[in-house]
Order: C-alpha cells, then structure tokens, then sequence
C-alpha cells in the first residue's frame, strides 16, 4: 500500500555548486539502473543509465556512480542551475523482466538563487 | 524521437463513473507500455505491463476489474478507470518501449493524466 504522510527529502543547493543525490536500491539481481528527473506535473524524464557491470558513467554536467557491494547508486550534478531544480528518482530493473523498473522514493533537489 | 503522449492531461469526474486515459507512442511501435500511479510527493508504482495484442499482466494489489487496460494497436493503449472513487483520484502515467528503437531497454514516458475524483 502507499505511505501515507511519506515526505520526499529534500537536498537544498545554491546555483554553481556540485549536487549530490543518493538512492539505495533493493534487489541484489538488479543489473540495469537509471536516474529520471521530474518536473511537477510532468513524466520522468531520462538523464542517466548505468549497467551493473560498471561503477561510473559520465554525461553532460551529470555522473553515476554505482556501489553494487552496499547497493547504492549516487547522482551528481556538476554547476547545479535553477533548471535543476525537480523530483529525482532512481530506477532498477533486471534485464530480460520486460524492461519492469523498481523507482526509487525519489528527492527533491531546490536550487536556490 | 520517442514521444509518448497522453490524453487527457486532467480530468475531473464524478464518484461512481468511468474515465478512460489514452496513451500514444508518437513516433514509434511501442511492443509494450506500463501504467504507473502516483501519488503527491511519492514515488511511480507499475500497476501493469500491456502487450500490444495480449492482455495485461496487473502487478499484485492492482484491481484489474477496475483499472482496464486495452493495448488495441502498437501504438496506443487505453486505461480505463471503472466507478471511480475519491481515493483513485491520482497522478497516472504510461510508458512505451519498442523493438525499432535503439535503445531498446529504454522507457519512454508520458507527460501524465491529473484524475480528480469528486
């Protein structure tokens, strides 16, 4: 069932600095991730993906990390801009499951001025 | 490429009566499509998986009496909404992915459906 009440952490940055978000993932057979970005009202949007079989993928302004040892898969955002600013949700998947994704809690990222 | 888009963006109805969301893989043949319902400030939970042709497979939890789910074409999918109650009022998303695209793992979201049960 939901979580009711459930409140999105939130990482408050200020423009130009470096952003750091992190997401535990559960399922140790997961071998496919990825980090979505939404803004309000909208869909995910795709930034990054990331196989198990590396730990560090780079991308515009953006990078992956992935510790398959503790499970856990940071983002980080070079120069955060206030276009930054929305929902980030990391996703998991195990190939050959029809592509199902496992989302994340998701975090609020505030870019402020 | 890969648009998906949906319709309606917003909808308000009446408890007890059916609403129907369409989603549409713009510019590609979407082999499977995924429903997902969100609630304010939590995370996308899959309610399905639709395969163009077949019926869909419901996750478990999920009513498939009264969330339908009809993958008519490759390139559209509807999820009706059966006598809608204030608690599905509800933030519902789809997403495609397709054999023609590169990447095929890849899904491709939709801009989302506002459902407001009254």
């Amino acid at each position: 069932g939901e979580n009711v009440g459930l409140h999105l952490p939130t990482l408050s940055v200020q423009e130009g600095d470096n952003s750091i978000i992190n997401c535990a993932y559960s399922n140790s057979a997961s071998d496919y991730f990825i980090w979505y970005k939404q803004e309000s009202g909208k869909g995910p949007q795709f930034i990054i993906d990331i196989r198990s079989n590396m730990d560090k993928r780079q991308g515009q302004r953006v990078t992956v990390l992935l510790n398959k040892t503790v499970k856990h898969l940071s983002l980080q955002i070079a120069a955060t801009q206030p276009g930054d600013s929305a929902v980030y949700f990391c996703a998991e998947t195990i190939t050959g499951t029809a592509s199902k994704l496992t989302f994340g809690t998701g975090t609020r990222l505030q870019v402020t001025l | 490429g890969a648009v998906v888009s949906q319709h309606p963006s917003r909808v308000i109805c009446k408890s007890g009566t059916s609403v129907k969301i369409e989603c549409r893989s713009l510019d590609f043949q979407a082999t499977t499509m995924f429903w997902y319902r969100q609630f304010p400030k939590q995370s996308l939970m899959l309610m399905a998986t639709s395969n163009e042709g077949s019926k869909a497979t419901y996750e478990q939890g999920v009513e498939k009496d009264k969330f339908l789910i009809n993958h008519a074409s490759l390139t559209l999918s509807t999820l009706t909404v059966t006598s809608a109650h204030p608690e599905d009022s509800s933030f519902y998303i789809c997403s495609a992915i397709g054999g023609g695209h590169p990447t095929y793992n890849e899904q491709f979201f939709g801009p989302g459906t506002r459902l407001t049960v009254l």
